[in-house]
């Protein structure tokens, strides 16, 4: 099956300071990828929506300039949490999918976010 | 609003029992449901798609239903295993968006 990565799979960082978080398709071109975020024992929440080249669709609630998402090509999207502060501390998950509404989504394994 | 609902309390269940999980959801009208299995730490793996039109899916272990009259789908996994111990996701994606949105999921235990 089609496989998604992640990198850091792990971070710990100061408050503060900005991290970047990777999201590659490695065997398929992604027009669509998810970015999600989910805290202990809740269900992921979805923060935003990107397609290859346009701007990132973000949800209610998620503040766009501090959560800077780059689908810079069909196989590779970027998550920047900007200025992190503690709360931001949360298991961060992409997805990807290569074509139509109802096809599978391929989740990525997660980034652990630890800000001090 | 819209709510999609699985048991947050874990079920337990004896090696070689079936499982059975519920999804519910309210003021939705789904064109799809998926079903997705989560081992702690890591993300999602998609396990089974069933459409608005189908009513019922399965794969090796795996039984899926959908019911739109009901606003349930049901997940079973056979001869249960050990290793099945996970959470388990269902998502609903409506007719014409790339947005699916996820439950809390349920915890399956399978005590050997």
């Amino acid at each position: 099956g089609a496989v998604v990565s992640q990198h850091p799979s792990r971070v710990i960082c100061k408050s503060g300071t900005s991290v970047k978080i990777e999201c590659r398709s490695l065997d398929f071109q992604a027009t669509t990828m998810f970015w999600y975020r989910q805290f202990p024992k809740q269900s992921l929440m979805l923060m935003a929506t990107s397609n290859e080249g346009s701007k990132a669709t973000y949800e209610q609630g998620v503040e766009k300039d501090k959560f800077l998402i780059n689908h810079a090509s069909l196989t590779l999207s970027t998550l920047t949490v900007t200025s992190a502060h503690p709360e931001d501390s949360s298991f961060y998950i992409c997805s990807a999918r290569d074509r139509d509404p109802g096809e599978t989504q391929y989740f990525g394994p997660g980034t652990r976010l630890l800000v001090l | 609003s819209q709510k999609i609902e699985q048991n947050s309390e874990a079920l337990n269940i004896q090696e070689g029992k079936t499982a059975t999980l519920t999804c519910n959801y309210t003021n939705y009208s789904p064109a799809y449901l998926q079903w997705y299995r989560q081992d702690p730490g890591r993300g999602p793996v998609f396990l089974l798609l069933i459409r608005e039109n189908e009513k019922e899916k399965r794969k090796e272990r795996l039984k899926v239903t959908f019911d739109t009259t009901l606003k349930q789908s049901l997940f079973h996994i056979t001869a249960s295993q050990p290793a099945d111990s996970a959470t388990y996701l269902c998502a609903l994606e409506p007719g014409g968006s790339y947005i699916p949105t996820f439950g809390r999921g349920t915890s399956l235990i399978v005590h050997p």
